[in-house]
């Protein structure tokens, strides 16, 4: 397995530009969420979901767009990036069923905006 | 806000000493959990503690929970050199279990040999 695979891992963008941050998992986990981190704030969750077509806010959602069409995928949209989208971002994923309630991680993606 | 808070935000040790972090949070939880974060990579997860239990181990690990002070501690112990990391607490909340975790600002510890 994979696990959890995260693109591009760094990405430059300049202000007002919009890109989708791709994540994907082949573990058939159903919930799968977004975080950025950012210095000394740990990590922060922007979006996340509980299925496929079930999305819900985190704690900074503002500026991000997700869907979950596909178990698999959970991209998530930058609308119009601005500097304080500066960050990295990490995807990750759990299973529904089980007493284990571990998240696994992708690498991050390491996005700048100037 | 964010729901656990570290403490302390940094911890420098000696290979061979015990290395203990702790972890505050603020609502009624399912359980904590602890990650681990080498330095611009992923987070990995190390344990798990639920709310009904108050003590736990796993190789060099032990994690405590008092979930009347709202409180969680990381023991490592007889740390080495490739425990330096950031360590974060998670918490998943209550009516929540499992589907997103809300994490604290981290403690990062160094291992010097």
């Amino acid at each position: 397995n994979a696990g959890v695979t995260q693109t591009p891992k760094f990405q430059v963008l300049k202000t007002g530009q919009s890109m989708t941050l791709q994540c994907a998992q082949d573990m058939n986990h159903e919930y799968m969420s977004w975080y950025r981190q950012d210095p000394g704030m740990g990590l922060r969750l922007i979006h996340y979901s509980v299925g496929a077509g079930i999305t819900d806010q985190g704690e900074v959602p503002n500026g991000y767009n997700v869907s979950r069409s596909t178990t698999e995928d959970f991209p998530l949209r930058l609308l119009s990036a601005a500097p304080s989208q500066t960050s990295v971002y990490f995807c990750a994923s759990r299973n529904r069923g089980g007493s284990s309630y571990e998240q696994y991680f992708g690498p991050g993606t390491r996005l700048t905006v100037t | 806000s964010q729901q656990g808070e570290e403490d302390p935000q940094a911890l420098s040790i000696q290979e061979g000493e015990n290395a203990t972090m702790n972890c505050s949070y603020k609502t009624s939880i399912n359980n904590l959990q602890w990650y681990r974060q080498n330095s611009g990579r992923g987070l990995v997860h190390l344990i798990l503690i639920r709310s009904n239990e108050r003590e736990k181990h796993s190789g060099r690990l032990r994690v405590t929970l008092d979930t009347s002070k709202k409180s969680s501690s990381l023991l490592i112990t007889a740390s080495r050199a490739a425990d330096t990391a950031s360590y974060f607490c998670a918490t998943a909340k209550l009516n929540q279990a499992g589907t997103a975790l809300i994490f604290g600002k981290g403690t990062t510890l160094s291992v010097s040999s």
